[in-house]
């Protein structure tokens, strides 16, 4: 059974902290992604990673930074967390093929105070 | 990148057939179409995908008319369990390291 886990399904952290959302795939995929999700928003590409050490920004990159030192493992940092950081955070995995369907982790949902 | 346009929301009743059409009429000839499924607290799932006229699986059946202008998912006798976000993507055969993009998708309500 394929799987991408992230490490917490609720998090809940104070403004200024530093935010670390972990994602471990198990299917060998060569591309992992970070989403967040905001109601009525759909689904927002922050970073994503192609390769190990690779790393691109998607369309909401500010004020988040990735790590991926190993291929099965995707990290989201927040650097100094914000209120307007608070959302779900969706990591998923994808393979190397045109026609690789794209797998997705269960969701963090992140609350900054 | 083609853009899809498809409706925001829809409501169905028990036990009928819902289909929901996708818009993507600058399709190029490398694109095939792909939907996902989102349920409340949970990340999208892949449902299917074609390239044109008709796919079938176990969820549901996707058609394609021949321009590819358009392609209409569809989901006989939903049930309350149906009830969730579908995304229409249109994606390039070749575009392997490519993200997908996710537009808001249509949140389809049904209701018993």
């Amino acid at each position: 059974d394929v799987k991408v886990t992230q490490s917490s399904r609720y998090l809940v952290k104070r403004t200024g902290e530093k935010v670390f959302l972990e994602c471990v795939q198990d299917m060998d995929h060569e591309n992992m992604f970070w989403y967040r999700q905001d109601p009525g928003l759909g689904l927002r590409l922050i970073y994503f990673s192609y390769d190990v050490k690779m790393k691109e920004k998607g369309d909401i990159p500010e004020g988040y930074s990735v790590s991926r030192e190993k291929k099965e493992r995707f990290s989201l940092i927040l650097e100094s967390a914000s209120t307007n950081q608070t959302s779900m955070y969706l990591c998923a995995s994808r393979g190397a093929g045109g026609f690789d369907e794209q797998f997705f982790g269960p969701g963090t949902r992140l609350t900054v105070l | 990148l083609a853009k899809t346009t498809q409706p925001i929301s829809m409501d169905s009743y028990e036990g009928q057939e819902v289909n929901i059409t996708c818009s993507h009429n600058n399709i190029a000839t490398n694109d095939y179409i792909t939907w996902y499924q989102q349920f409340p607290s949970q990340g999208p799932r892949f449902i299917i995908q074609g390239y044109k006229t008709k796919v079938t699986n176990e969820v549901a059946s996707l058609f394609i008319p021949a321009d590819r202008k358009s392609s209409t998912l569809s989901l006989p006798r939903v049930s309350l369990s149906d009830t969730a976000v579908y995304y229409c993507l249109v994606v390039d055969l070749n575009s392997g390291n490519t993200p997908l993009v996710f537009g808001k998708g249509t949140r389809l309500s049904v209701i018993a």
